[in-house]
């Protein structure tokens, strides 16, 4: 079953303006992480913002917030005042407590996001 | 820069070869992941290692293999390539339970 799911593969959005990116996600387990990675053409995964499913406010690092609907499972990240250089793909993932400590991350599909000059 | 550092950035091999790719962890970070991301896709989890063994394994056939060294660098094997191996690989070192950090990957070609 898909567990991370981002139904928007290609975004565009005028440089200066806020844009949503797309996440859902489907988990039994009440303990998880959602993170939200951005990777340029050349491929580095570049950590944006992370939100643990027990944190009562929504999580932001400067340009970006996540908002987290938790009954909607939803984890939809958004850019304010979009720049050139935020064109990029993007993927939401999410981490498990029933991984143990494993680590390991589920990716969805990705988004593309082009800002547009 | 994330700390993450990962050779080589390019490899082409031909079927049947085998391969390693190296990872040099963020310092203080004693968990590397190592995971592949096909053309188009999100990355999938291969394995983690922590203190030098292997603790988390994906969905990946066993001549994927790696090892993880006292200075946690770690290394990533994959015997008797196939055409689908074909792929960015990258590792991704851990520290806090809400960090994890990538390095540049490997882009890996099998002919």
């Amino acid at each position: 079953a898909q567990k991370i799911t981002q139904t928007q593969p290609g975004m565009f959005v005028q440089e200066k303006e806020a844009v949503t990116l797309d996440c859902t996600y489907d988990t039994s387990d009440p303990s998880y992480g959602l993170f939200w990675y951005k990777q340029p053409s050349s491929g580095e995964m570049i950590f944006l913002i992370y939100q643990g499913s027990y944190d009562q406010q929504n999580a932001t690092e400067g340009r970006y917030s996540l908002n987290f609907q938790k009954a909607r499972k939803s984890a939809n990240l958004v850019i304010s005042a979009s720049q050139l250089g935020d064109s990029a793909m993007y993927f939401c993932a999410m981490r498990e407590a029933t991984a143990g400590n494993t680590g390991k991350l589920i990716f969805g599909q990705g988004t593309t996001l082009q800002v547009k000059p | 820069e994330t700390g993450v550092t990962q050779s080589p950035t390019h490899l082409i091999k031909t079927r049947g070869q085998q391969v390693t790719l190296r990872c040099s962890s963020q310092s203080g970070h004693n968990t590397v992941s190592w995971y592949q991301q096909a053309l188009g896709q999100g990355p999938q989890f291969i394995f983690q290692y922590y203190r030098e063994e292997e603790n988390g394994r994906g969905n990946f056939p066993p001549r994927f293999s790696g090892l993880q060294f006292p200075n946690y660098s770690s290394e990533l094997n994959v015997n008797a390539l196939e055409l689908d191996d074909s792929a960015l690989y990258l590792c991704a070192s851990r520290g806090g339970h809400n960090e994890q950090f990538f390095g540049p990957g490997t882009r890996l070609t099998v002919l």
